[in-house]
């Protein structure tokens, strides 16, 4: 079946680190990639997505490329800020609305 | 515009009771879906609906049912609840199915004793 297996945390950063979160996956056909964040207290929110190989998804100073050939979807950030500390969670949905999650990664940064 | 509202916000249940978690958004969005989590897991598809009249299960849906009467609404019934489904509850919405972005409610956190 379609899972999804990200890093497991928490990671701790300094302000201004370089963050990286591996995410792989495991589906059948072309699945859409998803990196949804969850503030404290809050649902969760979309951080960026790609629909197809090679596409890569960016929004606030994260990035994610879709490489089909690693089934892998990892999240970056040159420069993290205390205000990025939050859950993150690698997600893949299908054709037909099969929806899958990855555990979480608590990341905290550190002024 | 509300977006995804979720009632109530905390729930304390006996095992055996029975109750109704309501979902409701304003975007005019056909599907709707519902989520638990749980700690070191991650979020699971509970079930799904692709527009009124329409719903489907998802990957963890026995205990729970669903109905979709209306495009706005779409509740989450626990008939006899049990201590496995002690979790918080998460709806969202998106405008065309699973693959589109979807937009989450601010959660039900459910205890059952």
């Amino acid at each position: 079946g379609n899972s999804v297996t990200q890093m497991e945390g928490p990671v701790t950063l300094s302000e201004e680190a370089f963050l990286t979160i591996n995410c792989t996956y495991t589906a059948t056909g072309y699945p859409s990639l998803f990196w949804y964040v969850q503030y404290p207290g809050e649902g969760l929110q979309l951080l960026l997505k790609a629909t197809k190989a090679d596409d890569k998804g960016s929004n606030k100073g994260f990035e994610a490329t879709y490489r089909k050939e690693t089934t892998s979807f990892h999240l970056e950030k040159g420069s993290v800020q205390v205000s990025d500390s939050a859950v993150y969670f690698c997600a893949l949905s299908t054709y037909n609305n099969d929806m899958r999650f990855g555990a979480g990664t608590r990341l905290t940064v550190k002024p | 515009n509300a977006g995804v509202t979720q009632t109530p916000k905390f729930q304390v249940l006996k095992t055996g009771q029975s109750m109704t978690l309501q979902c409701a958004q304003d975007m005019n969005h056909e599907y709707m879906s519902w989520y638990r989590q749980d700690p070191g897991m991650g979020l699971r598809l509970i079930h799904y609906s692709v527009g009124a009249g329409i719903t489907d299960q998802g990957e963890v849906p026995n205990g729970y049912n669903v109905s979709r009467s209306t495009t706005e609404d779409f509740p989450l019934r626990l008939l006899s609840a049990a201590p496995s489904q002690t979790s918080v509850y998460f709806c969202a919405s998106s405008l065309a199915g699973g693959k589109d972005t979807q937009y989450f409610g601010p959660g039900t956190r459910l205890t059952v004793l």
